[in-house]
């Protein structure tokens, strides 16, 4: 199976600055196939992101998604006090479907 | 609007067999193309994909757990089962269910049910 390894493990930013969370997989994730959820503490996973870069219904635009291949990227442009979270990502191109295992944003 | 609710008991002991009911409204399993997912998260730990069923009843399994795994479907009460057999206390989590979009990412989820293992 594809294991997914998300970098940083924790990162601490303000209000404002842009965030760049990063997805690796340990092989090709057929057709950009990978969404990223975010998690707030007490809260089920909510998706963002689909095939890479779709945004999900009403999610904002300061969220984009980006990566083929291997590298997949989140990028936060200017972070909202609500965006601090757990962010996961999923790949759905190869069964079975698998999650990396987070990254935590934190405010600094 | 799409909403699902997981229900089951909050403990079990070991191994003893869980079962976890979802749910849902705004959808239906009898419509061509849609699909559920069972996914679980032990606390303070990342998510792992367990089970889905697929409108026309075509099922499948996590590959570690497959032999403790059975999922189904009851389209008439829109619900969706999920069964978990001997029970441990590494199966301690909080188990969703979630709509499965054309077999990819999942969206929307239940909010979730916390299943302790202990005896």
């Amino acid at each position: 199976e594809i294991v997914l390894t998300q970098s940083p493990g924790t990162l601490s930013l303000s209000p404002g600055e842009r965030a760049t969370l990063s997805c690796r997989a340990s092989q090709s994730v057929s057709s950009s196939y990978l969404a990223w959820y975010q998690q707030k503490p007490g809260q089920a996973p909510r998706l963002l992101i689909y095939g890479a870069s779709s945004r999900a219904t009403g999610i904002p635009d300061r969220f984009s998604g980006s990566g083929s291949g291997t590298d997949f990227t989140l990028t936060i442009s200017r972070l909202e006090p609500e965006d601090f979270a757990v962010y996961y990502c999923q790949q759905y191109g190869s069964s079975p479907s698998t999650f990396g295992q987070g990254t935590k944003l934190e405010i600094k | 609007q799409v909403t699902l609710k997981e229900s089951g008991p909050a403990l079990v002991k070991p191994t003893q067999t869980l079962t976890l009911t979802c749910t849902f409204s705004g959808f239906s399993l009898s419509t061509s193309g849609m699909r559920a997912s069972w996914i679980r998260q032990p606390p303070g730990k990342a998510l792992e994909w367990l089970a889905r069923i697929d409108w026309d009843d075509d099922k499948f399994y996590s590959t570690s757990l497959k032999t403790r795994l059975t999922i189904s479907k009851d389209t008439s009460k829109n619900q969706v089962v999920l069964t978990m057999t001997n029970m441990d206390p590494v199966d301690t989590a909080t188990y969703y269910c979630a709509r499965h979009i054309a077999g990819g990412w999942f969206d929307p989820w239940g909010q979730g049910t916390l299943v302790t293992v202990s005896s």
